[in-house]
């Protein structure tokens, strides 16, 4: 069964640094893997897909990476500032391109200004 | 091109009623996903249709749901009666076949009182 956990469940930094959001899964056959942005009362916006064969994708300040060997993604945001400021959430998609995605908890990113 | 769209945004009704979400997929789309958050918790899988079929609906709750996608086009997923336990977020998404990113809809908010 697979499952998805994001590390911290909450983040505040001031704006300006650079951070890293962190997302783990147990079953290491995914076929791809996706991070998305969530406002409050709001739907997901999604930020960054990469497929199984990758290692990395990069749009704007955002740079995902995944390493499906440790069964680990990381989204790094350059630069934070206090338009980030929202839940972001690891999603998972086992085996094929007709599973079900799997979501993480998210993790809860406030940024000071 | 319209994104994943979900009707009503909100909807309040008491216990024992009957409720029936609606999902417009992106047009083109064949795999349409039903996903729910309850308060406090992760974003947990309901069902998958691929066109008109279901795929997987290992994730429906009770009898009390039911998901329909007559004509592979717009679903439905019909709460009857409501229990106070199914308040939370129902997300809707589709995917185009292949593998490619989830595209979420705004999320209907159902609250059963």
């Amino acid at each position: 069964k697979q499952e998805v956990t994001q590390i911290p469940a909450a983040l505040s930094v001031p704006e300006g640094e650079n951070l890293v959001l962190n997302c783990s899964f147990t079953d290491s056959a995914i076929y791809n893997l996706q991070w998305f942005r969530q406002d409050p009362g709001k739907g997901l916006t999604s930020l960054l897909l990469i497929q199984s064969s990758q290692r990395e994708q990069t749009s704007g300040r955002l740079n995902a990476s995944l390493d499906k060997s440790s069964g680990r993604s990381t989204l790094y945001i350059a630069a934070s500032q206090p338009g980030d400021s929202a839940t972001y959430l690891c999603a998972v998609r086992r085996y094929s391109s007709a599973s079900k995605i799997i979501f993480g908890s998210g993790t809860r990113l406030s940024i000071r200004p | 091109e319209a994104g994943v769209t979900q009707f009503p945004s909100h909807s309040v009704i008491e216990k024992g009623q009957t409720v029936t979400l609606r999902c417009d997929p992106i047009s083109g789309h064949d795999n349409l996903y039903w996903y729910r958050r309850v308060m406090g918790k992760e974003i947990k899988f309901l069902l998958h249709f691929v066109k008109e079929s279901k795929q997987d609906e290992s994730g429906m709750p009770n009898n009390r749901f039911l998901a329909e996608r007559t004509g592979g086009t717009y679903s439905t997923l019909k709460v009857q009666p409501a229990e106070l336990e199914d308040s939370g977020v129902y997300f809707c998404a589709s995917t185009v076949g292949g593998g490619g990113g989830a595209f979420f809809g705004q999320g209907t908010r159902l609250t059963v009182v």
